[in-house]
């Protein structure tokens, strides 16, 4: 699975829109860029997964650029419930046994 | 629908105590069944997954084992806790290749005292 690099923590206030970019330099031909949301004592969440240009839920937007060497994902007008980390994962669908997490990005909303 | 149900929720265990936590799913049948390990504050680290019965891949050397011995039950078991066997454990499933939209389990929280 291709390396993924994302910002520690972020900070942000209720309202805002929260744009999360991860780094994947060495992303493959066949590789998805999928995101998981976790609250502290909970299993993570299925948020997005995209492969290029924009993917647009309920929850989340998902931007990848056309050389797909980074994504970002746009939480609009977020409130403190969205307080959580969000991880980044980069791989092939066609082997997808076996998701590996990094350390993701710990985003506080403040009131 | 499906949904994946993971017990106890919280489990205090002597030091060389044997473990077991049991995991299970419905409304779907042959998943890829996985458990991961976050310690605290950490990120989640991938310990098993299987995907069939009787098939486990270890992807961390420790003194953990895991057994799958129904379609979609799957066992994590320890002979003997160790002080750093203490962490958040998760159970997921997914439907197999080409699924990136794991489900997971509410965890169970295991503390070795």
């Amino acid at each position: 699975l291709a390396k993924t690099t994302q910002p520690i923590s972020m900070d942000s206030y209720e309202g805002q829109e929260v744009n999360i970019t991860c780094s994947h330099n060495n992303i493959a031909t066949n590789d998805y860029i999928t995101w998981y949301q976790q609250f502290p004592s909970q299993g993570p969440r299925f948020i997005i997964q995209g492969y290029k240009t924009k993917v647009t839920n309920e929850v989340a937007s998902l931007f990848i650029p056309a050389d797909r060497k980074s994504s970002t994902l746009s939480l609009p007008r977020v409130s403190l419930s969205d307080t959580a980390v969000y991880y980044c994962l980069v791989g092939p669908m066609d082997s997808s046994y076996k998701l590996i997490f990094g350390s993701g990005t710990r985003l506080l909303v403040r009131p | 629908s499906q949904t994946i149900h993971q017990w106890p929720a919280t489990l205090v265990q002597p030091v060389g105590s044997p473990l077991s936590l049991e995991c299970t799913v419905e409304g779907t049948s042959n998943p890829n069944l996985y458990w991961y390990r976050q310690a605290a504050g950490r990120g989640l680290q991938l310990l098993f997954y299987s995907v069939g019965i009787g098939q486990i891949s270890s992807e961390v050397p420790q003194n953990l084992s895991a057994s799958r011995p129904q379609d979609r039950q799957f066992i994590l078991s320890s002979k003997k806790l160790l002080l750093s066997d203490s962490g958040f454990y998760l159970c997921a499933w997914s439907r197999g290749a080409g699924d990136y939209g794991y489900t997971f389990g509410s965890g169970t929280r295991l503390t070795v005292v």
